[in-house]
């Protein structure tokens, strides 16, 4: 049972590229969020769904975008990279609202 | 007031010492609650859910106070392992997301 998987693990950007992280569940979950983790700034919310074709902004949405046309994957695009965005990024999720969610590995990015 | 807020720390403590966080929630409605550990650039782990009865799970001991707004975690017999940083989640109703807590970092020296 894979969980939650995030591809890439590392990247590194220049400023003004775009590109997608990856992310995807094989748990069925309802629920699919992102989240950037920054030094002494905890999680912040980025987009989630609730369901497959359903997103909606989060506590960070600026810079990035978001679909979920399957109930497993959950795509987080970077239009336009700046170095504010170089972060850790974290995919998670969970089967319904009131439910533990789940993380995975992580996408470290920098952005030059 | 933060919607969810914890003590930063460090906590340092000794191999086999009893320590324990508690992380104040500012939303009445909230509905479940959650600690998640997260070790040093790795993902947040699931460490356990906490009921209103309270529960616990071997050395961990979770506990909510609906009156007072804050829910806490009791670790007992700390090992090295348990190093990390600890992580209060909180989901309110109304609300699709969960909030987080900026984490408790405990530091367990021999």
């Amino acid at each position: 049972n894979a969980g939650v998987t995030q591809t890439p693990k590392f990247q590194v950007l220049k400023t003004g590229q775009s590109m997608t992280l990856q992310c995807a569940q094989d748990m069925n979950h309802e629920y699919m969020s992102w989240y950037r983790q920054d030094p002494g700034m905890g999680l912040r919310l980025i987009h989630y769904s609730v369901g497959a074709g359903i997103t909606d902004q989060g506590e960070v949405p600026n810079g990035y975008n978001v679909s979920r046309s399957t109930t497993e994957d959950f795509p987080l695009r970077l239009l336009s990279a700046a170095p504010s965005q170089t972060s850790v990024y974290f995919c998670a999720s969970r089967r319904g609202k009131t439910y533990e969610q789940y993380f995975g590995p992580g996408t470290r990015l920098t952005v030059t | 007031r933060k919607e969810v807020e914890q003590d930063p720390g460090p906590f340092n403590v000794p191999e086999g010492a009893t320590v324990a966080f508690n992380c104040t929630y500012s939303n009445s409605a909230s509905q479940s609650f959650f600690w998640y550990r997260q070790d040093c650039r790795k993902e947040p782990k699931l460490l356990m859910s906490v009921y209103s009865s309270g529960n616990e799970d071997g050395r961990f001991t979770a506990q909510l106070n609906r009156a007072s707004q804050y829910i806490s975690l009791l670790i007992r017999d700390s090992k090295l392992s348990d190093s990390a940083t600890y992580l209060c989640v909180v989901n309110s109703a109304g609300y699709s997301t969960l909030t987080f807590g900026k984490g408790t970092m405990l530091l367990v020296s021999p």
